[in-house]
């Protein structure tokens, strides 16, 4: 067990629907990142927050969007879904400083129908 | 934007024998950090070696242990005395030498053990 938690693990919807993937980090984490797994694309960073703060992004579509709360989980935001959006949608912590372990949730599987 | 290759989509290895998966990457930078990340049929991402970019010494964690070639930008994996719990994906992966902790994942090895 990381000590990272997603949810919901599993997650079918249809397009055009919105869908929200939660994140609570690792205790005393204070960045969270965000990945996407597919099968055509791999693993892709999306985007990092800081302690409340968008820290860097990657490769996020203007469709998504994500925040983290006072309270340090975080909230990725799926709108307008298509059918490339299905993938695995990982969440990771680490602690402050470069070459700190990344600890990875399970992910959230997502289907877009 | 900074790559990162395996070239072997799948490898198999015979339990208790050594294998080693291969990574090269792509970097202007001359510090950074490397990984190999472990993704068995869970899908959690598992943490199984990183290395330094500065440091000389190949890291060794266990049974796992690094080739880090800095000139050549390559970053092989050696797996010794193979396990049946050794079966996964395998994923090298670059931060990006910036302060922020992003990965750049390459597509991955399927690793088998066979009994």
């Amino acid at each position: 067990d990381s000590g990272v938690t997603q949810t919901p693990k599993h997650l079918i919807t249809a397009t055009g629907q919105r869908v929200t993937l939660r994140c609570s980090p690792r205790s005393g984490d204070l960045s969270v990142y965000w990945y996407q797994q597919s099968l055509d694309q791999g693993l892709q960073f999306l985007i990092q927050y800081y302690n409340g703060e968008e820290r860097a992004k990657g490769n996020i579509l203007e469709r998504f969007s994500a925040q983290q709360f006072p309270d340090l989980h975080s909230e990725l935001n799926l709108s307008s879904l298509e059918l490339g959006d299905s993938a695995l949608y990982f969440c990771a912590s680490s602690v402050v400083g470069k070459g700190g372990e990344l600890f990875f949730g399970e992910g959230s599987r997502l289907t877009v129908l | 934007a900074q790559t990162v290759t395996q070239s072997q989509p799948e490898m198999s290895v015979q339990e208790a024998e050594t294998v080693t998966l291969s990574c090269t990457y792509d970097t202007s930078e001359s510090d950074y950090y490397l990984f190999w990340y472990k993704q068995p049929p869970s899908r959690q991402m598992i943490l199984v070696i990183r290395q330094e970019a500065y440091k000389q010494q190949n890291a060794t964690e266990n049974r796992f242990s690094v080739n880090f070639q800095k000139a050549a930008k390559s970053f092989s994996l050696k797996i010794s005395d193979s396990q049946l719990g050794d079966a996964a994906m395998y994923f090298c992966a670059k931060d990006s030498g910036a302060g922020s902790y992003q990965l750049t994942f390459g597509k991955g090895t399927k690793l088998s053990v066979i009994p």
